[in-house]
């Protein structure tokens, strides 16, 4: 079973700072995709970043970037100079791949999410 | 634009009673899912369709049932609603060809008292 991990269930931070939001998952595929989503205070979903089992690459845009390790089955996400904006829960997410079809269609496992609160 | 509706938006109800919950997109999405969301577990999966006519149960489907009678549309029921049933409800579509994201609607905060 697939399972996903975010241990930091609020994190409070003043506006600047940096912050790392933690994100460890759990699965036998050797084929999945790491996600990350945005809830601002207003409810919506917001889809930030998709990555695959095989890149390693970590991502940068703009003050956001995404650190994935396999070694540690961790995919971390760091805001640089946060702002009053990046308030939300983030979701971090897994997805298996669907059989040779590939992951298109699969289903999402969802940790249970962090609430950043960035003070002015 | 293409999107993803969720109706209604706020729900009140009491329990035992039938509720049906709509979401419609418009990406012409092969592949649909309903999730409910609750402090402390985050989203978790309730079904979930790939195409007309399919269906499938997900981690927390019990007292609840879909139906999929066109791409458009994957309305949610609950049978005989309980206060445990008391939660946030997003629908969420993805392409089959190109969709590893799924687009999520905007929610409904379902109330059952």
């Amino acid at each position: 079973a697939q399972k996903v991990t975010q241990a930091q269930t609020e994190i409070s931070v003043v506006e600047k700072e940096d912050v790392t939001l933690d994100c460890v998952y759990e699965t036998r595929d050797t084929t999945y995709y790491l996600f990350w989503y945005k809830q601002p205070p207003s409810g919506e979903l917001v889809f930030l970043i998709r990555r695959n089992s095989f890149d390693e690459q970590n991502e940068i845009s703009g003050r956001y970037s995404w650190n994935f390790q396999k070694s540690t089955s961790s995919f971390n996400f760091t805001i640089t100079a946060s702002q009053v904006v990046d308030s939300a829960v983030y979701f971090c997410a897994l997805s298996e791949a669907r059989g040779s079809l590939g992951p298109s269609g699969s289903r999402l496992t969802f940790g249970e999410g962090t609430q950043l609160t960035v003070n002015p | 634009d293409a999107e993803i509706t969720q109706s209604p938006r706020h729900k009140i109800t009491e329990t035992g009673r039938q509720v049906t919950l709509a979401c419609h997109q418009t990406w012409n999405h092969n592949n649909m899912f309903w999730y409910r969301q609750d402090l402390g577990h985050g989203l978790r999966l309730i079904h979930y369709s790939y195409g007309v006519q399919d269906t499938n149960k997900g981690e927390v489907s019990d007292g609840y049932s879909v139906s999929r009678s066109n791409t458009e549309d994957l309305p949610l029921t609950l049978e005989s609603a309980a206060s445990s049933q008391t939660s946030v409800y997003f629908c969420a579509s993805s392409s089959f060809l190109t969709g590893i994201e799924q687009f999520f609607g905007p929610g409904t905060r379902l109330t059952v008292l």
